[in-house]
């Protein structure tokens, strides 16, 4: 099983540009989540589904878009970089049944 | 209202010695979750051990241990027999039933194992 994938690892947006992250998990997993982590600190929650067609926000929604049309696949969407989203943005995903919630490698995006 | 707090920003220990994170959470939750993440500095977040809320022991794997006081509402990590493979970051997390098992987490301290 790959578990949980991430694409891109790295990107370098220019302020004003827009681009999806892409986040697909092969677990069968009902909840996704899209974290950020700033230098320094703890995850923080972005958006959140609890199945196909459903997303609600999470801590620090500004500036994101999720959709949700698949069990496998959970994209975050970036309209109008600004340098304050720069950060790594971690996707994750949990069944109902289990406890642990599964980590992507993380991508590393950078506004300039 | 900071639902995990981790009130030691940095700790070092010397190799083979043990150490304990703090963490303290507040939920008003009955049934939620607390989980310890191991962050190094390739930035992976690596899943450590686990404690429910109506576990009755405190979880262990391997050389971690959770020490659970429900009462005093913490969840510290301890680490024995610390590895110079331990430096990195340590991040407390919590989730509760009521609210999509979404995680909570602490800002995080980091251990540096000194030789």
């Amino acid at each position: 099983n790959a578990g949980v994938t991430q694409t891109p690892k790295f990107r370098i947006l220019k302020i004003g540009q827009s681009m999806t992250l892409q986040c697909a998990q092969d677990m069968n997993h009902n909840y996704m989540y899209w974290y950020r982590q700033d230098p320094g600190m703890g995850l923080k929650l972005i958006y959140y589904s609890v199945g196909a067609g459903i997303t609600d926000k999470g801590e620090v929604p500004n500036g994101y878009n999720v959709s949700r049309s698949t069990t496998e696949d959970f994209p975050l969407r970036l309209e109008l970089a600004a340098p304050s989203q720069t950060s790594v943005y971690f996707c994750a995903s949990t069944g109902s049944d289990s406890y642990e919630q599964y980590f992507g490698p993380g991508t590393r995006l950078t506004v300039t | 209202a900071q639902k995990i707090t981790q009130t030691q920003p940095g700790m070092f220990v010397q190799e083979k010695e043990a150490v304990t994170l703090d963490c303290t959470y507040d939920t008003s939750d009955p049934s939620y979750g607390l989980f310890w993440y191991k962050q190094p500095s390739s930035g992976e977040m690596i899943f450590l051990i686990y404690q429910g809320s109506y576990d009755q022991q405190n979880a262990t794997e391997g050389r971690y241990s959770l020490n659970f006081q429900k009462a005093r509402k913490s969840a510290n990590l301890v680490i024995s027999a610390s590895q110079l493979g331990d430096s990195a970051m340590y991040f407390c997390a919590m989730r509760e039933r009521s609210n999509d098992y979404k995680l909570s987490f602490g800002a995080g301290t980091t251990v540096t194992v000194r030789a």
